[in-house]
């Protein structure tokens, strides 16, 4: 079956520091990539995404990059703030039905700690 | 946006009540709309897809007896959970489907704590 992986955390970063979370996954066929943020008491939210291979999702500052090749999808922000601190989600849909938002699994979340 | 309200935010119930948990969409219509679980320090299982006016498709593992899902509406669906125990402790997130766009919008989940 599909899953994701995601580097464990919590992460915690100074300002302007640069932002890497790392995210693997195993899925078959040709699966769409996301990347959902969830701040302190509220839902997630979609914050990029991916649907094939080299296709890089940005958003914010924030990137990552469909990588076939090595299954991953990686979060990248050259420099964060501290509004960026929130739990961060990798997700991939198996595309069933012709949507690129059917059924998603999740990895497991990244806490992520930004100081001034 | 899209907003995806859940109700109640918290809730703490006996050992053996039901309790019952809605996720509304409102500002859109969702024809489909899913149910996660999440475990503290764990990632978001999907329970089960909920589809406007026809069964719930429950993920393998899940009980459907226990966990009853109704979606009457294109904005509301509703998940009760029946004759609660503390292993149902968690943390429940709603997803809608926005037919329009086609994007999944999520609502702020509902702490559930059965003592």
């Amino acid at each position: 079956g599909n899953s994701v992986t995601q580097m464990e955390g919590p992460v915690t970063l100074s300002e302007e520091a640069f932002l890497t979370i790392n995210c693997t996954y195993t899925a078959t066929g040709y699966p769409s990539l996301f990347w959902y943020v969830q701040y302190p008491g509220e839902g997630l939210q979609l914050l990029l995404k991916a649907t094939k291979a080299d296709d890089k999702g940005s958003n914010k500052g924030f990137e990552a990059t469909y990588r076939k090749e090595t299954t991953s999808f990686h979060l990248e922000k050259g420099s964060v703030q501290v509004s960026d601190s929130a739990v961060y989600f990798c997700a991939l849909s198996d595309g069933a039905g012709g949507t690129s938002y059917g059924k998603l699994t999740f990895g497991q979340g990244t806490i992520l700690t930004v100081h001034p | 946006g899209a907003v995806v309200s859940q109700h109640p935010s918290r809730v703490i119930c006996k050992s053996g009540t039901s309790v019952k948990i809605e996720c509304r969409s409102l500002d859109f219509q969702a024809t489909t709309m899913f149910w996660y679980r999440q475990f503290p320090k764990q990632s978001l299982m999907l329970m089960a897809t909920s589809n406007e006016g026809s069964k719930a498709t429950y993920e393998q593992g899940v009980e459907k007896d226990k966990f009853l899902i109704n979606h009457a509406s294109l904005t509301l669906s509703t998940l009760t959970v029946t004759s609660a125990h503390p292993e149902d402790s968690s943390f429940y997130i709603c997803s809608a489907r926005f037919i329009s766009t086609d994007k999944q919008y999520f609502g702020p989940g509902t702490r559930l704590t059965v003592l």
